[in-house]
């Protein structure tokens, strides 16, 4: 079973504008979620995390937003830029037991159009 | 800066085959991880390790064995390769046993193809 769902494939942007990537996840034991982001031929890179204490955890043009009732988190970024275009994914971590493993969702393909 | 460094970028073996993916890190980390990147499935856990020769089965961990003897360096072992393991395989490792707050550091990946 899918325990974090990424149910967006691919997300298209003009440039300037604002992306919002949604997750959503199942697993009450989780308490700790990030976004990574990939540019092919490359691994993934960690882009910004939130506590599950906070619904609000902001970095640049990076804001991670969390719904602990609603059990969903998004990644919002504001100005969209073209170097954006990656595929990005939410991942979700039960601290207590996990030894910092992480769970990961699908993935969604970010393209920022110029 | 993290650098964690796998082997081989393009790998093609036979069905059957023993294969060995290597993966080195250089920051003196307690966790190691393998996980495989498959279109539309996202990332899922192979197998990791939170201390030398101590291993954990992840998600999906049929078909595969690891090894870490030394802390710098976590091997996946595919015992007898089938197709159906054609895959983007990723290592990572991280500081912080049982806390999840450090982000996983990952390698480039090591695009397997058996044929």
């Amino acid at each position: 079973d899918q325990q974090v769902k990424q149910n967006s494939p691919s997300l298209s942007v003009q440039e300037g504008r604002i992306s919002i990537l949604n997750c959503d996840y199942t697993n009450s034991m989780f308490d700790y979620f990030l976004w990574y982001k990939k540019y092919p031929a490359e691994g993934p890179t960690f882009l910004i995390s939130i506590s599950s204490i906070k619904d609000k955890n902001e970095d640049g043009r990076f804001t991670v937003f969390l719904n602990k009732s609603a059990k969903h988190l998004s990644l919002h970024i504001v100005p969209s830029q073209p170097g954006d275009s990656a595929v990005y994914f939410c991942a979700a971590s039960a601290r207590a037991t996990s030894y910092g493993k992480l769970t990961f969702g699908q993935g969604t393909i970010l393209t920022v159009h110029p | 800066d993290v650098k964690v460094t796998q082997s081989s970028r393009y790998l093609v073996k036979r069905t059957g085959e023993k294969v060995f993916l290597e993966c080195v890190q250089d920051m003196d980390h307690e966790n190691m991880f393998w996980y495989r990147q498959d279109p539309g499935l996202g990332l899922r856990l192979i197998y990791f390790s939170y201390d030398v020769k101590m291993k954990e089965k992840g998600d999906i961990p049929e078909g595969y064995s690891v090894s870490r003897e030394k802390k710098e360096r976590f091997s996946l072992i595919l015992e007898s390769a089938s197709t159906n393991q054609t895959s983007m395989y990723l290592c990572a490792s991280s500081l912080s046993p049982g806390t999840g707050e450090s982000p996983l550091h990952f390698g480039n990946g090591t695009r397997l193809t058996v044929t």
